[in-house]
């Protein structure tokens, strides 16, 4: 099964982009990268995936290696609100079913 | 508004009892799972289920049942087997295709008295 590698946590300042990187040396061809975001209590939150190229949505922008064995969530300008820990994950599919593998992430801290 | 409702948010068992968690989606998602969180830790995969009547273990599926009789609905048993079932247990869902992402409820804290 392909494993994430992530920093326990990382500060960032609020308004500046915040970076966060996830190795994952052991994708295979088809497994897409997910990144969540748990905010204390609550349920993860969904906030981008993909496969080869660069996405950017709403929330975030994530960047992929050409090789694929690493990436970089990155938010453009973060918030006090943006402080959570976040999961970088690849999605394992095998016959009959298949399961997201979540890691113990990495805990942003956002300061004022 | 469309989503993922767990039941109760909080949850407290005695030993020797076993405890149904709700969980009920209206995103009509054909895929549904239940994880187990423990403090400071990521997510276990309990069960999963892609089709009404039909469920497989994840990796942590002993002293756990589930039943997916309504594809609305996926509710989680922990049985008197469960030797350490304090946790935070959350529910999710997806539409059908191994990559679609996962939404998930808010969660339910289960506690033993």
């Amino acid at each position: 099964d392909a494993k994430t590698t992530q920093p326990t946590s990382m500060d960032c300042a609020e308004g500046r982009a915040a970076n966060l990187p996830c190795n994952h040396s052991t994708i295979s061809g088809n497994e897409y990268v997910y990144w969540y975001r748990q905010i204390h209590s609550q349920g993860p939150q969904y906030i981008i995936h993909g496969l080869k190229n660069n996405e950017t949505n709403e929330m975030a922008s994530l960047i992929i290696t050409e090789d694929r064995k690493s990436s970089t969530l990155i938010l453009p300008h973060a918030t006090l609100r943006d402080t959570a820990v976040y999961y970088c994950i690849v999605r394992v599919t095998n016959t009959g079913g298949f399961k997201t593998i979540f890691g113990a992430g990495t805990r942003l801290f956002v300061k004022a | 508004d469309g989503g993922i409702t767990q039941s109760p948010k909080y949850l407290f068992r005695k030993e020797g009892q076993n405890v149904t968690l709700s969980c009920e989606q209206n995103l009509n998602h054909d895929a549904m799972y239940w994880y187990r969180q423990d403090p400071g830790q990521g997510l276990r995969l309990i069960y999963y289920s892609q089709i009404v009547n039909d469920f497989q273990k994840g990796d942590i599926a002993e002293g756990y049942s589930v039943s997916r009789e309504k594809k609305e609905s996926f509710p989680l048993t922990v049985t008197s087997a469960q030797k350490n079932p304090t946790a935070f247990y959350l529910c999710a869902s997806s539409r059908e295709g191994s990559n679609q992402p996962q939404h998930f409820g808010d969660g339910t804290r289960l506690s033993i008295l």
